[in-house]
């Protein structure tokens, strides 16, 4: 059964502190590792798709890293419009239907 | 590109009640599926359909659910009876096949 964990369950920052929020996974045979931001009372909007390791991608002041047991979400110099929910998800190789941890809720405070 | 849509946005029904929501996917996405959502917890698969055909069902789905994509372009979902405990979001969300999914702003429901 694939598992997703997020950590921390929630971060508060200064504006401009960068920090980085963590996605530990066990899943057999990754088919993709997923990125949203879900704002409150809304349906998460999808970031970034990493499939294998080694592979980063970035938008604006956040960069996705992956490795075979976890996946970074970096955010640079962050700003108060970026506070919200970050979903980490994974889809393995068994099913077409991805696991989604509980999020890691993110305050930038100006 | 108009995205996923949902109707309704919110629903505050009765114990017992009977609900039920619509997506509408993205149009060229010929896999969707439905989601729910509590508080403090990450979406929850509930079940999904490629075209018409429903091809995926959690055990999470009682026998109060079901869900219907008629033609392979809207679904929708309904519960039956609700419970207190059926008070979440409802998400929708559509993909192409093997290609990332993108969710719809969800329905809110409220059972009292």
């Amino acid at each position: 059964e694939d598992q997703v964990t997020q950590s921390p369950e929630a971060l508060r920052l200064q504006e401009g502190e960068s920090s980085s929020l963590n996605c530990s996974y066990t899943v057999s045979g990754l088919r993709g590792l997923f990125w949203y931001r879900q704002d409150p009372g809304k349906g998460p909007e999808f970031l970034f798709t990493l499939y294998s390791a080694g592979e980063e991608k970035e938008k604006e002041r956040l960069k996705a890293t992956l490795t075979k047991k976890e996946s970074f979400l970096h955010i640079t110099a962050p700003k108060p419009e970026d506070s919200a929910t970050y979903l980490c998800a994974v889809q393995g190789g068994g099913s077409y239907i991805p696991t989604f941890g509980r999020g890691t809720s993110l305050i930038v405070h100006p | 590109d108009t995205g996923v849509s949902q109707d309704p946005r919110h629903k505050i029904t009765k114990r017992g009640q009977n609900v039920t929501f619509r997506c509408d996917p993205i149009s060229e996405h010929n896999r969707l599926y439905w989601y729910r959502q509590t508080l403090g917890q990450g979406p929850e698969f509930l079940t999904y359909f490629q075209n018409e055909a429903q091809l995926e069902k959690s055990r999470l789905l009682s026998d109060r659910f079901s869900a219907e994509r008629p033609k392979g372009s809207f679904s929708t979902l309904e519960i039956q009876r609700t419970e207190q405990g059926d008070s979440a979001m409802y998400l929708c969300a559509s993909s192409r096949p093997e290609e990332t999914q993108y969710f719809g702003p969800g329905t809110r429901l409220l059972v009292l």
